[in-house]
């Protein structure tokens, strides 16, 4: 079953707003990580977040966990064209760590 | 310092045919997860190995597919007798660790079954 769910599936903004896409997941887990994949290309890896860490900084980018409420968000401030791709959150379960992925968010940044 | 490297790329087979996918894992890697990706959808794991064993393969189909990760060379995933629904992008992770550690994705190698 899909464990990580994006929200929104969907989203276009103007080049300098910020975005803000949302993750919720149904069990408990080790660690959350953010991906980007351009259209047709590979996955490129964000942040990873703990279970126990509470929001976490890269750049432009800002990732918060709640796990109370099964959740993350991922905001990426000053948006620019190149930042035009789908973004996943997957979670990391049990010894094995095999990430679970949602469907992603399609951000599409118009210049 | 590679990243994790897939070949080929792209793979067209006829439905009945074998198709080997290979990864190499970033250097100091040894641990590997394969995943597959429907057009417009996430990405589904299928197993997860280390260095010649097998951990994970909960996410693997039990007919046609397997998957090795030798001591030396790069991992593989095999299907045997492609059919058309295995058409997909199939990407490749490596870690350094199995918990708690970032896994970082290979280009990908994209099937067509024709």
């Amino acid at each position: 079953s899909q464990q990580g769910e994006e929200d929104p599936q969907a989203l276009s903004i103007q080049e300098g707003e910020n975005a803000t896409m949302n993750c919720s997941y149904k069990t408990s887990i080790n660690n959350l990580q953010w991906y980007r994949q351009n259209s047709g290309r590979g996955l490129v890896h964000l942040i990873l977040i703990r279970s126990n860490e509470r929001e976490k900084h890269s750049g432009r980018l800002r990732v918060t966990l709640d796990t109370s409420k099964k959740s993350s968000s991922l905001l990426i401030t000053a948006s620019r064209a190149a930042d035009t791709a789908s973004y996943f959150c997957a979670t990391g379960q049990g010894g094995s760590e095999k990430l679970v992925f949602g469907k992603g968010t399609k951000l599409t940044v118009n210049p | 310092n590679a990243g994790v490297m897939q070949n080929p790329r792209h793979l067209v087979r006829r439905r009945g045919q074998e198709a080997r996918l290979r990864c190499s894992p970033m250097k100091g890697h040894s641990h590997v997860y394969w995943y597959r990706q429907l057009p417009e959808e996430g990405l589904k794991f299928m197993v997860y190995l280390q260095k010649e064993n097998i951990i994970d393969e909960s996410g693997m189909p039990k007919e046609r597919f397997s998957a090795e990760f030798p001591k030396e060379g790069p991992s593989i995933l095999r299907i045997q007798q492609v059919v058309r629904g295995d058409s997909a992008a199939y990407f490749c992770a490596s870690s350094w660790g199995a918990s708690g550690y970032e896994q970082y994705f290979g280009p990908g190698t994209r099937l067509t079954v024709t």
